[in-house]
């Protein structure tokens, strides 16, 4: 059971290049998550997809659009990079209701933006 | 959903409690309280939630006060590898969004 698969695990970007960063979890649930992390801070909610089919701005969505490709898969691209983006970013899924809904986090993509 | 205040950092001594604090006055009826983890860099780790009634799990115990105002996660024996960043996050049960504050640095010394 691998839970939630991030990749690349790390990027090295020039500014105004654009990349895609991948996310896929097999524990069937409906909702998926994109946070970044920048050092010595909390995690920022970008964008998050209650069920799929459907996507919702969270608090810093500025620079950034994501597709929920299937149930399984939710990516996040960024299609002309900025050195403000780089961060550590992270992905998450759970349920979308029900008691139990504890978030399940990918490892991270280490993203730097030269 | 609810905001929620934590103390910046905290200090425990190794194999002592660890009571972390959190502070959600404008929480709702239909709103949990959970609590994350996250060691170094890693991705968080969910530890434990609860709505009015204490939770005690194999990693932790969540006491929610009466009001429910307020919570406070216990780490019974506290080691060296519970040192992370320890987040309160307040959560409808129905809610999509899962929000983080800036959390509680604890630091288990030796």
């Amino acid at each position: 059971n691998a839970g939630v698969t991030q990749t690349p695990k790390f990027q090295v970007l020039k500014t105004g290049q654009s990349m895609t960063l991948q996310c896929a979890q097999d524990m069937n649930h409906n909702s998926m998550y994109w946070y970044r992390q920048d050092p010595g801070m909390g995690l920022r909610l970008i964008y998050y997809s209650a069920s799929e089919g459907t996507t919702d701005k969270g608090e810093v969505p500025n620079g950034y659009n994501v597709s929920r490709l299937n149930k399984r898969e939710f990516s996040l691209r960024l299609e002309s990079a900025a050195p403000s983006q780089t961060s550590v970013y992270f992905c998450a899924s759970s349920e979308l209701s029900g008691a139990d809904t504890e978030a399940f986090f990918g490892q991270g993509t280490r993203l730097t933006v030269v | 959903d609810a905001k929620t205040t934590q103390p910046t950092s905290m200090d425990c001594a190794e194999g002592r409690a660890a009571n972390l604090p959190c502070n959600h006055s404008t929480i709702s009826g239909n709103e949990y309280v959970y609590w994350y983890r996250q060691i170094h860099s890693q991705g968080p780790q969910y530890i434990i939630h609860g709505l009015k009634n204490n939770e005690t799990n194999e990693m932790a115990s969540l006491i929610i006060t009466e009001d429910r105002k307020s919570s406070t996660l216990i780490l019974p024996h506290a080691t060296l590898r519970d040192t992370a960043v320890y987040y309160c996050i307040v959560r409808a049960l129905y809610g999509n969004k899962l929000v983080f504050g800036a959390g509680t640095i604890l630091r288990v010394k030796s």
